[in-house]
């Protein structure tokens, strides 16, 4: 079956822009997460969405970045008046298990450069 | 004290050589412990994943687990070329669903 996509691969911008980054996850999947890699490091937790309830959103790091979630379906990831500090990969997974107990399937990533 | 450190390497073995990856965390209470390959330019796949204390075998990969320790490794027996990526250790917080990863240690297998 298909796996996590995500949309733009790539998205180049300018300072200031806001821009809006998609994820589907695999079909059935109840969590989806995003996380944020810059060059070189590790990845960064930004938020969580586990069914109907409240997502953990502990790891945004600005109110500059918000997300949203549709049932257990697509999420938008939204960054705000983009600095060149956000440049990153931005990766989405979704999982079937809950409570950490089951395998992440990531997504290609979102490739963003804020100019 | 970061929440999930790892030695970032590069760690370098010859081929057929045992790679040896670790990893400490700092929340007592956590569960679930993962590893995850990633390659360079491509997303992170699973490797392992351990909630016992003890060692845990998959073909060339083993993990092993020290809750008393907080302390989380992985071992490759037979290292090769293709073993060389990027490995992130992941562990999950207690009371919650968030998962923290390191930072990952670069391995490279010479041929």
């Amino acid at each position: 079956g298909a796996g996590v996509s995500q949309s733009p691969s790539n998205k180049v911008t300018e300072k200031g822009k806001d821009v809006e980054l998609r994820c589907d996850p695999i079909s059935g999947h109840t969590a989806l997460y995003w996380y944020r890699q810059r060059l070189g490091q590790g990845l960064e937790f930004l938020i969580y969405f586990q069914g109907n309830s409240a997502p953990d959103k502990s790891g945004l790091p600005s109110d500059r970045f918000s997300a949203e979630r549709t049932g257990e379906s697509v999420s938008t990831l939204t960054i705000q008046r983009t600095q060149q500090e956000d440049s990153a990969v931005y990766l989405c997974a979704s999982s079937l298990e809950l409570a950490g107990a089951g395998e992440q399937f990531f997504g290609p990533g979102t490739r963003l450069t804020v100019l | 004290q970061k929440e999930v450190e790892q030695n970032s390497g590069p760690l370098s073995v010859p081929e057929g050589a045992i790679a040896s990856l670790n990893c400490t965390y700092s929340d007592r209470g956590s569960q679930s412990f993962f590893w995850y390959r990633q390659y360079s330019g491509k997303s992170p796949e699973l490797i392992m994943f351990i909630y016992s204390n003890g060692d845990k075998e998959d073909g060339r990969f083993t993990a092993q687990l020290n809750k008393a320790s907080q302390y989380v490794s992985l071992l490759i027996r037979d290292s090769q070329p293709s073993d060389s990526a990027t490995y992130l250790c992941a562990v999950n917080t207690s009371g919650g669903f968030k998962t923290i990863f390191g930072a990952g240690t670069r391995l490279f297998v010479k041929a």
